[in-house]
C-alpha cells in the first residue's frame, strides 16, 4: 500500500527550513528517501531501519518512528540545490518479499 | 562505473505497436527493478528480479506487459500491444542488496503512445 506524503508541495526561500512527512498504514521495516530533479532519475538520500533511528548528512536529516509508522525528512537552511521532488519509499515488515513502495512525492521549490 | 543504462531514452509509438525497453544494471548488483512513473500514480513498482529470477510481478498491470532478464547484465520490459494509457516514464533500477540496499536508477525511458 502506497505511503502518504505531506505536504504535496512547499515553497521556501533560501535559508528556510522544511519538514516532509511520510506515513503508512502498515508496520514498516524500513523507510527510504529519494530526491528527483525535473527530468532526471531519483537519487538516493538515506535509508532508516526500524528502531526509531535518526540519520542525516549535510543539512538533511530524517527520523523514523516505528510505532507511529511515520518518517519525517528535515531540510535545514535550504539551498537552491535542494529543489526537487522528494519521495519516501517504505518496506513493510513481516514479509520475505522485498518490495519498496513509493509515495506520490513532495515538490520542494527553493527560491533565492 | 557507468551506472544503470536504459534505452531508448524516448519512444513515441502508435497504439497497438509493440514496445521494448531495455536495461543494463550495474555490474555485480543482484537485484533489478522496473518502475513506472506517472503524475497520477507516482512511482509504481512493476516487477523485480533477484539473480535474474522474477520474484514479484504483482505490479505488472496486465498481460500486455512482460519482463525478462536472460542474464545478469540485461533486462527487457515489453508492452504488446501498447495503449495510450501506457504513456509514462519507465525506470530501471538495480541494487546490490535486498532491503537495506540503495537503489540506483537509470535515466528512464519516456514512452508516448499515440
Amino acid at each position: 500500500q502506497q505511503p502518504v506524503q505531506s505536504p504535496q508541495a512547499v515553497i521556501l526561500r533560501e535559508g528556510e527550513d522544511a519538514v516532509i512527512n511520510c506515513s503508512s498504514s502498515k508496520a514498516l521495516y524500513s523507510v527510504h528517501w529519494y530526491r528527483q530533479k525535473h527530468g532526471e532519475a531519483p537519487v538516493f538520500l538515506m535509508i532508516l531501519l526500524k528502531g526509531g533511528e535518526q540519520k542525516g548528512h549535510d543539512k538533511i536529516s530524517a527520523s523514523f518512528n516505528e510505532k507511529k509508522q511515520q518518517s519525517s525528512l528535515y531540510l535545514t537552511a535550504s539551498q537552491l540545490s535542494y529543489s526537487g521532488t522528494y519521495f519516501c519509499g517504505t518496506e513493510d515488515s513481516g514479509g520475505s518479499n522485498y518490495k519498496l513502495t513509493f509515495g506520490k512525492g513532495t515538490l520542494l521549490t527553493v527560491n533565492p | 562505473d557507468a551506472g544503470v543504462i536504459q534505452s531508448p531514452r524516448h519512444e513515441v509509438t502508435e497504439m497497438g505497436q509493440e514496445v521494448t525497453l531495455r536495461c543494463k544494471p550495474i555490474s555485480g548488483h543482484d537485484y533489478l527493478f522496473w518502475y513506472r512513473q506517472t503524475m497520477m500514480r507516482g512511482l509504481e513498482l512493476l516487477i523485480y528480479f533477484n539473480n535474474n529470477v522474477p520474484i514479484d510481478d504483482s505490479g505488472m498491470p496486465e498481460d500486455r506487459f512482460s519482463a525478462k532478464m536472460p542474464n545478469a547484465s540485461f533486462s527487457t520490459l515489453k508492452i504488446q500491444p501498447s495503449e495510450p494509457r501506457d504513456s509514462a516514464v519507465y525506470f530501471c533500477a538495480s541494487s546490490l542488496t535486498q532491503s537495506t540496499g540503495e537503489l540506483f536508477f537509470g535515466e528512464g525511458s519516456r514512452l508516448t503512445v499515440l
